[in-house]
This record gives structure tokens, sequence and C-alpha cells, in this order.
């Protein structure tokens, strides 16, 4: 069965730090993948895509993933985080064409301004 | 506003009750989803439609969660004799195909609390 695992549920950094968010996923095909975004009081949204093509894969407001087949990897990174970007991040998949998307249990960043 | 929206936002009802929640997808949109979300996990797949016709349905939908999509715009969720495990934030998205994958847009959600 296709599963999503991320590592961390609740990361704590000082503006300016630099984010890694881990996700694994788990699934032997050809898989899209998904970094969701929901910030406090707001509705899921969509911060990058992967679907084919060049492993790094840039978003919306500075951030950018990347997939790493060998390794069933899609993390997230940011080179320097905002106030703003405190958040609940979650990692997603789509298997094959099924087109639901499977979650992981998502991580909570705080921000410290 | 052109995004998915949900009504009720908020629902409170009691054990044993009949609730429907309403989900109005993104004009156009052929793919219509429900997901359940509880407090820190992430969201978990319900259903799916694909115009009016139900293409997929998960094992956590129960006898008692019932999904329609009359006419491919707008789906109902139905959940009869409710029960406390039922609390949860379900969420509707709404898609169409984008080059080779469906991107899917998420509505506020509707938050249902059984006691």
């Amino acid at each position: 069965a296709q599963s999503v695992s991320q590592h961390n549920h609740h990361v704590i950094l000082s503006e300016a730090a630099s984010l890694e968010l881990g996700c694994n996923y788990s699934y032997g095909g050809t898989v899209n993948l998904f970094w969701y975004v929901q910030y406090p009081g707001q509705h899921l949204q969509l911060l990058l895509k992967y679907f084919s093509g060049d492993p790094l894969v840039k978003g919306i407001k500075g951030f950018e993933a990347e997939f790493i087949k060998s390794k069933f990897s899609f993390n997230l990174r940011k080179p320097s985080v905002q106030w703003s970007d405190t958040a609940e991040y979650f990692c997603a998949v789509i298997g094959g064409n099924t087109g639901k998307l499977i979650f992981g249990q998502g991580t909570t960043l705080q921000v410290k301004p | 506003d052109t995004g998915v929206s949900q009504n009720p936002r908020h629902k409170i009802t009691k054990r044993g009750q009949n609730v429907t929640f309403r989900c109005d997808p993104i004009s156009e949109h052929n793919r219509l989803y429900w997901y359940r979300q509880t407090l820190g996990q992430g969201p978990e797949f319900l259903t799916y439609f694909q115009n009016e016709a139900q293409l997929e349905k998960s094992r956590l939908l129960s006898d008692r969660f019932s999904a329609e999509r009359p006419k491919g715009s707008f789906s109902t969720l139905e959940i009869q004799r409710t029960e406390q495990g039922d609390s949860a934030m379900y969420l509707c998205a709404s898609s169409a195909k984008e080059g080779a994958i469906y991107e899917q847009y998420f509505g506020p959600g509707t938050r249902l609390t059984v006691t």
C-alpha cells in the first residue's frame, strides 16, 4: 500500500535559519509528489509539485524540493525562513492513475521572530 | 470567489443524528474529492468523483457514509447515525487535468463535532 512518512512532527526555528523537512514515500511505480501548506486558519494550499523532469522543483515563497528516486524521498527546503512561514506542512503522493492524494502526518513549523 | 466552497463551515450534532455537508467545486473541474482530517494527522482520502461517477471509495467510508454528485457539479457527503469518532474536519477538493496530472484545490473544510 502507498504511504508517506514525514520525519519531523514539530520543528522550531529562528528567523533566517535554513529549513529542511523530510518526506519519504512508499510506492514502486510512477509517482506525482506534492507539498501542501496550511497557514493558521486557512485551507490547504499547494506549495510545489513534481511529476517529471528536473528533480529539483521550485515552488512559491522561496520553497524548493528535491526528488531523489533512489531514496524514495522528496524533502522540502528553504534557505532562510520567515516568521510568516509558521504553518503546517504536508507531503503527499498520487500513485498511478488513482487520482487520490496520500498524505503524510504533517510537520508543524514554528518560526520565532 | 472562484475557489472551492464548503457549507456549513462548522457543524455540532448529537450522536445518532444525521448530517449532510455540501461542496461546490471550482467551475468546470471534473474531479471532486472528499477527505477527512483529524487533529495531528494529514488528510485521509474518503472518495472521489469524475463528473457524476463515483470512481473510488476508501475502506474508511463505512455504510453510514454516502456521497453524491448529481449532474457532476456540487457534491454532498451524508453521515447517518453519527458517532463521536466521526468528529473531524471534512475537506473537499476539486481538480482538472493540467498537463499530465490533476492538481487538487482544497476548500476550507467543514468541522464536525459529535457530542
